[in-house]
């Protein structure tokens, strides 16, 4: 299981910041790549970027110079940062699994609920 | 990026009914195409990953096809809990990127 925990309300220009719990599997299982995936409103889905449970980490190109995503092992989560948020970040954020599977890229099999996030002054 | 083009935007159905559903990528992405089922207020669930696996616990009436550019999920006889909208996913690519979703909803 996947959940997200953070603020529902941020102000523009402040920083985002997100936890995922994992449960019921090891976040250091070399097959998973932990991802955070959102959902503007009423629109589709977008992906943020992943982390490996060694701290690799890597970003969607149009969100790089925003964000930034952490692992602690000890706890069994990771984190993600969103920096100068906006009005256009207003969005569902979900934590994910993603499987490589014999490709280099991912398909999500285990997704957190979400949790809600709204900029607004 | 690679884009995902899912038609139609909306597919009007009653129960009992076959549902076909189309992806289409700007460039090729192999069969590294995934389904997700998305119900109101719940989060998105794999369907079929590369193109024509099922995931664990889907149901055999759902079912991919296609390679290349070209991809379909199929339903073979609609039930009242299939009613959501379906998005597709390439992983063939950087970055991964899903389509805009089509809605399956109640004739």
């Amino acid at each position: 299981q996947l959940q997200e925990s953070g603020p529902g309300l941020v102000k523009p220009s402040q920083t985002l910041s997100l936890s995922c719990s994992v449960s019921g599997d090891s976040i250091k299982h070399g097959a998973y790549y932990w991802t955070w995936i959102r959902q503007h409103p009423g629109k589709g889905l977008e992906w943020i970027g992943y982390i490996y449970y060694s701290g690799d980490a890597d970003y969607n190109p149009s969100l790089q110079s925003l964000v930034s995503m952490s692992i602690d092992t000890s706890k069994n989560q990771f984190s993600l940062k969103f920096n100068s948020m906006t009005v256009a970040d207003t969005a569902v954020y979900y934590c994910a699994r993603g499987r490589a599977a014999g490709a280099t890229y991912w398909y999500f099999d285990l997704w957190g609920r979400g949790t809600p996030v709204a900029v607004s002054s | 990026e690679i884009v995902l083009t899912q038609s139609p935007a909306t597919l009007s159905l009653s129960p009992g009914e076959r549902a076909t559903l189309s992806c289409r990528a700007s460039q090729s992405v192999s069969n590294y195409l995934a389904w997700y089922q998305q119900k109101p207020g719940q989060a998105p669930r794999l369907v079929i990953y590369d193109a024509s696996k099922r995931a664990t616990g889907i149901s055999a009436r759902f079912s991919g096809s296609g390679s290349g550019t070209d991809f379909t999920l199929t339903i073979s006889s609609l039930e009242p809990e299939d009613f959501a909208v379906y998005y597709c996913q390439q992983r063939g690519d950087w970055p991964p990127t899903f389509g805009q979703g089509t809605k399956v909803e109640f004739k």
